[in-house]
């Protein structure tokens, strides 16, 4: 149980292009997902929480218009990284916390990832 | 505000040997949750284990453990005779407890490389 998949793992994209993640709880309602940005040999940095039929909160020094969360079910959240630089290569990672009706675990469980590379 | 802290980098074992790797954190909360999750050459972040505040039992799993200490605000994970395959970084991260729609964010340490060599 509580598998998170993620779409595409790969993408490169030319500079000036959109590009839309997709995050999807297979197996588990998620009422909140969080989105992650992680370079090369660091820690994962969070960059908002997205809650279900609600807008994203995102955390200090993220764009939001340049990084737009839809979570549109209780399975499903999308990052779409709008007209994508070279500085925005890196590798995305999505989490779903798992939350039964009035009750939170609070174990998030992440998916594999998604590498992107803006040329 | 919270904070956690993993010194260790990077540490290189030999196949078999025991190895400890220490998280310390910091919170003002007294309900709170601690993990620990694994990511593999692969990227994909495993989850290993989660431990409420209210709970300080030390855990064992296979062989894996865990040792809960409030007085020192330490969250430390000993691998028992290690494997090639144990090689990846290791996360330790502090949750504090969110509501069914709120909070929950995770507060990473900054990862320890794990080499186990054969």
């Amino acid at each position: 149980g509580a598998v998170v998949s993620q779409h595409p793992s790969r993408v490169i994209c030319k500079s000036g292009t959109s590009v839309k993640i997709e995050c999807r709880s297979l197996d588990f309602q998620a009422t909140t997902m969080f989105w992650y940005r992680q370079f090369p040999k660091q820690s994962l940095m969070l960059m908002a929480t997205s809650n279900e039929g609600s807008k994203a909160t995102y955390e200090q020094g993220v764009e939001k218009d340049k990084f737009l969360i839809n979570h549109a079910s209780l399975t499903l959240s999308t990052l779409t990284v709008t007209s994508a630089h070279p500085e925005d290569s890196s590798f995305y990672i999505c989490s779903a916390r798992e939350g039964l009706a009035g009750h939170v675990t609070d174990t998030q469980y992440f998916g594999p990832g998604t590498r992107l590379t803006v040329l | 505000a919270q904070k956690v802290t993993q010194a260790q980098t990077e540490i290189s074992v030999v196949e078999k040997e025991d190895v400890t790797l220490d998280c310390v954190y910091e919170t003002r909360d007294t309900t709170y949750y601690l993990f620990w999750y694994k990511q593999p050459p692969s990227g994909e972040l495993v989850f290993l284990i989660r431990r409420n505040s209210f709970d300080e039992q030390n855990e064992i799993s296979g062989r894996y453990s865990w040792n809960f200490q409030k007085s020192t605000s330490s969250f430390n994970f000993t691998i028992t005779a290690s494997q090639v395959v144990d090689s990846a970084v290791y996360f330790c991260a502090l949750s504090e407890g969110g509501s069914y729609n709120q909070g929950g964010k995770l507060i990473f340490g900054q990862g320890t490389e794990l080499s186990v060599k054969p």
